[in-house]
């Protein structure tokens, strides 16, 4: 079983709808939980940089983890054709500081 | 400000040949990692560099891979000996310490013929 698991299917939906994705950890000293974007033949983006449970919002991302659940969410609000990239979730625990990722989700937004 | 860059962007080389991958962090930062991304693994921890501490090698999927940061600046990855299933793009990312998040470059794209 992989540390870190999210399912790599492609992702379309309509201009304006709310793009949800999620992953599923098996490492419980995982802390620190993080969302990246990426772009065609582009390094991963930051996006969202949370620690522990809890929600985070910043604009129209939202991050959710539960750490009871070992579960993160990300959800993209009034989603764009700009947001069609890739989204990489990511997490490390402490006194570890490399990233564990998942493999990736695809999100075309459809005009 | 620069982010962090990677250079070259794209690397053709012949099977058996020697590689080497250069990072230019962001000014500042003393945590450095270097991770590899292929179709169908994902994103791979290869190395880490924090400061004047000995790297966390323990990503490097054999000996002929290596890297080393001088000055605590820029560092270089190489790879001997290169096979095909060493193609992939290299990342480099850092971050201002070991516990802030990372930032990343826009890699190498390393293919073996």
């Amino acid at each position: 079983q992989k540390e870190v698991e999210q399912d790599p299917g492609p992702l379309s939906v309509p201009e304006g709808a709310i793009v949800s994705l999620n992953c599923t950890y098996s490492n419980s000293a995982f802390q620190y939980f993080m969302w990246y974007r990426q772009y065609s033949r582009k390094g991963p983006e930051l996006l969202m940089y949370t620690y522990s449970s809890g929600n985070k919002e910043d604009g129209r991302f939202t991050a959710q983890v539960d750490k009871s659940s070992k579960y993160i969410s990300l959800f993209i609000r009034d989603s764009q054709p700009s947001d069609s990239a890739t989204y990489l979730c990511a997490m490390s625990a402490r006194g570890n500081n490399r990233l564990a990722f998942g493999k990736g989700n695809q999100v075309v937004v459809i005009p | 400000g620069a982010g962090v860059s990677q250079s070259p962007s794209n690397k053709v080389t012949e099977k058996g040949k020697d590689v080497e991958l250069r990072c230019d962090p962001i000014s500042g930062h003393t945590a450095l990692y270097w991770y590899r991304q292929s179709l169908g693994q994902g994103l791979e921890f290869l190395i880490y560099f924090q400061g004047n501490s000995a790297p966390d090698k323990s990503g490097l999927p054999s000996d002929r891979f290596s890297a080393e940061r001088t000055g605590g600046s820029v560092s270089t990855l190489t790879i001997q000996r290169t096979q095909q299933e060493d193609s992939a793009v290299y990342l480099c990312a850092s971050s201002q310490s070991g516990y802030q998040p990372q930032h990343f470059g826009d890699g190498t794209r390393l293919s073996i013929l």
